[in-house]
């Protein structure tokens, strides 16, 4: 079963444009990541926020995390082309290994030129 | 550094048969993560392994399969196909020990005929 739920399923935005996108988890974890997925190839890693953590930052990424609402949030600041991809959030919950990912059902993001 | 290869990147069996596919991960890595990606189930966990341990596991079948070896390469094998068992596999590479991000392959796109 899926741990995470991204918000929205589908995003479209202009180039140069901000993208936010909102990730739910259900129970208590030990680290939160965000990955990115263009069509149908490998997952490329883009951050990781501890939970004990509030919010990172990462070039023009930041993710937030809220854990009392079990909730994070990834915003990409000034949109290109190239960010055109699904975008997963992934969490290893406590009660299983932490290189045990559940991934949610992703957000596909298209930027248009 | 090379990063995490996969092989075959695709491939095509028929019902019944057994496939077995291999993942090489990033120099000095020692654990070895694998999952199933579909349209439908999503990213869905399925073992990792760490100094040739299998030290989790998600929720699949026996026919699911895998094993490590002792320069840190594995393998996952399939048996008596089934036409559900068409994905994108993919297999990731972490150091196991103090960083909890992982590297992906491309994958390897098997369909089941």
């Amino acid at each position: 079963s899926q741990q995470g739920e991204e918000d929205p399923q589908a995003l479209s935005i202009q180039e140069g444009e901000n993208a936010t996108m909102n990730c739910s988890y259900k129970t208590s974890i030990n680290n939160l990541q965000w990955y990115r997925q263009n069509s149908g190839r490998g997952l490329v890693h883009l951050i990781l926020i501890r939970s004990n953590e509030r919010e990172k930052h990462s070039g023009r990424l930041r993710v937030t995390l809220d854990t009392s609402k079990k909730s994070s949030s990834l915003l990409i600041t000034a949109s290109r082309a190239a960010d055109t991809a699904s975008y997963f959030c992934a969490t290893d919950p406590r009660w299983a290994g932490s290189y045990q990912l559940t991934f949610g059902k992703g957000t596909k993001l298209s930027v248009i030129p | 550094k090379a990063g995490v290869t996969q092989t075959p990147r695709y491939l095509i069996k028929t019902r019944g048969q057994q496939v077995t596919l291999s993942c090489s991960p990033i120099s000095g890595h020692r654990s070895v993560s694998w999952y199933q990606q579909t349209p439908g189930q999503g990213l869905q966990f399925l073992f990792e392994y760490f100094s040739e341990t299998q030290r989790n596991k998600g929720n699949f079948p026996g026919r699911f399969s895998g094993r490590q070896f002792s320069n840190s390469r594995s393998e996952m094998n399939v048996s008596t196909l089934e036409l559900g068992d068409s994905a994108l596999y993919l297999c990731a590479s972490s150091s196991g020990t103090d960083s909890y991000e992982q590297y992906f392959g491309p994958g390897t796109r098997l369909t089941v005929t």
